[in-house]
């Protein structure tokens, strides 16, 4: 099993509905980071989390570190919000040793 | 620069030979990291520099991989004598300092051993 491990493995949504992907993991943690992966493999850093939820336009990220679980929701969902959504944790104060989710591929039709 | 470039974007290179990547990281980000991403798997860390410290290495996967930064300047990832498993995207990230987040990945390297 996995350390860290999203779900789903594969989403396809319609242009316009909120989406939620989530990201569990079984290590202690200081940090949990959201990437978003674009086709071609460059990846943008979307929020860094130690505790409870950040907001960035249509993108809202919560933690609850007790149950050791993340989500990543978008608000009306548009086909550029189409990538490969990667959740990764830092098991430690301080690592940059993170470990990373497989990642949740994303497509939103128009 | 603006970003993290990453050179070449694209390498397909002949089983044995060896193949250089580079990283040149935002200007004043003291924290360099590289990152592998075989087909269909997780990203995998392979090596980190922090200023002029002295690098953590403990990601490479064997001994023909090695790295190199120049102060907090840029960096080569040098792989000797390529297999096919070394197949992958090599992906660079910077941060002003470890732990600060304002982590920036670059749009990588593709490397195809053939």
């Amino acid at each position: 099993k996995n350390e860290v491990e999203q779900s789903p493995q594969n989403l396809t949504a319609q242009e316009g509905e909120f989406i939620t992907i989530n990201c569990s993991y079984s290590v202690g943690i200081s940090a949990l980071h959201w990437l978003q992966q674009h086709p071609g493999g460059g990846i943008v850093s979307l929020f860094m989390l130690s505790s409870g939820k950040k907001k960035h336009g249509r993108l809202i990220a919560t933690i609850n570190i007790q149950e050791k679980h993340s989500s990543l929701h978008i608000t009306a969902s548009h086909p550029r919000d189409s990538a490969v959504y990667i959740c990764a944790v830092s098991p430690h104060s301080g690592t940059y040793k993170y470990i990373f989710g497989t990642g949740t591929r994303l497509k939103v039709l128009a | 620069g603006a970003g993290v470039s990453q050179s070449p974007s694209n390498k397909v290179t002949e089983k044995g030979k060896d193949v250089e990547l580079r990283c040149d990281p935002i200007s004043g980000h003291t924290a360099l990291y590289w990152y592998r991403q075989r087909l269909g798997q997780g990203l995998e860390f392979l090596i980190y520099f922090q200023g002029n410290s002295a690098p953590d290495k403990s990601g490479l996967p064997s001994d023909r991989f090695s790295a190199e930064r120049t102060g907090e300047s840029v960096s080569t990832l040098t792989i000797q004598r390529t297999q096919q498993e070394d197949s992958a995207v090599y992906l660079c990230a910077s941060s002003p300092r470890q732990g600060a987040g304002g982590y920036t990945f670059g749009s990588g390297t593709r490397l195809t051993v053939v």
